[in-house]
């Protein structure tokens, strides 16, 4: 089962928008991560935020994380074509012990010229 | 430093065979864990190994095994292939465990005629 649903399943922008994307789960976790994947290859890690941080930044992408609300979001900054790709958040969820990270389903973000 | 490797990138086989795929860790990290990717069910956990010890496992039937080497290079094995596993594998390695950053290799496409 996926413990982290991304909102919205497809996002489609031009190169210099802004793109966010969301992420819910439903357990208590430890830390939450962003993950990028370009078509048919491995997952590629972004950021890694804790459970007590509430926000954080690498380069032009800001992560956020409200554990009340049990969501988080994405947001890049000045898009460009080459961060067209599949965007993961993953969670290592309390009712799997903290032991793995279960991924969600996934933003798929096309940014065009 | 040279990133996870994973070989074979794809592999075609017959249902009922079995097969094996390879995954060779970041120098110095123990932790190894194995996802199956689909369009329909996304990124399942397979399995995680640490110090040639499987710690945890996903909800996948017996047919799908694997083991770690001393080296820490994994192997994943699946018998008596089904249309069904026909999937992306991925693995990931990490210095401390699978809940922590994960470094993916490029994926095997295995597809099961």
């Amino acid at each position: 089962s996926q413990q982290g649903e991304e909102d919205p399943q497809a996002l489609s922008i031009q190169e210099g928008e802004n793109a966010t994307m969301n992420c819910s789960y439903k357990t208590s976790i430890n830390n939450l991560q962003w993950y990028r994947q370009n078509s048919g290859r491995g997952l590629v890690h972004l950021i890694l935020i804790r459970s007590n941080e509430r926000e954080k930044h690498s380069g032009r992408l800001r992560v956020t994380l409200d554990t009340s609300k049990k969501s988080s979001s994405l947001l890049i900054t000045a898009s460009r074509a080459a961060d067209t790709a599949s965007y993961f958040c993953a969670t290592d969820a309390m009712n799997t012990g903290f032991q793995k990270l279960v991924f969600g389903t996934g933003t798929r973000l096309l940014v065009s010229p | 430093k040279a990133g996870v490797t994973q070989t074979p990138r794809y592999l075609i086989k017959t249902r009922g065979q079995q097969v094996t795929l390879s995954c060779s860790p970041i120098s110095g990290h123990r932790s190894v864990s194995w996802y199956q990717q689909t369009p329909g069910q996304g990124l399942q956990f397979l399995f995680e190994y640490f110090s040639e010890t499987q710690r945890n496992k996903g909800n996948f039937p017996g047919r799908f095994s694997g083991r770690q080497f001393s080296n820490s290079r994994s192997e994943m094995n699946v018998s008596t292939l089904e249309l069904g596993d026909s999937a992306l594998y991925l693995c990931a390695s990490s210095l401390a465990g699978p809940y922590e950053k994960l470094f993916f290799g490029s994926g095997t496409q295995l597809s099961v005629l």
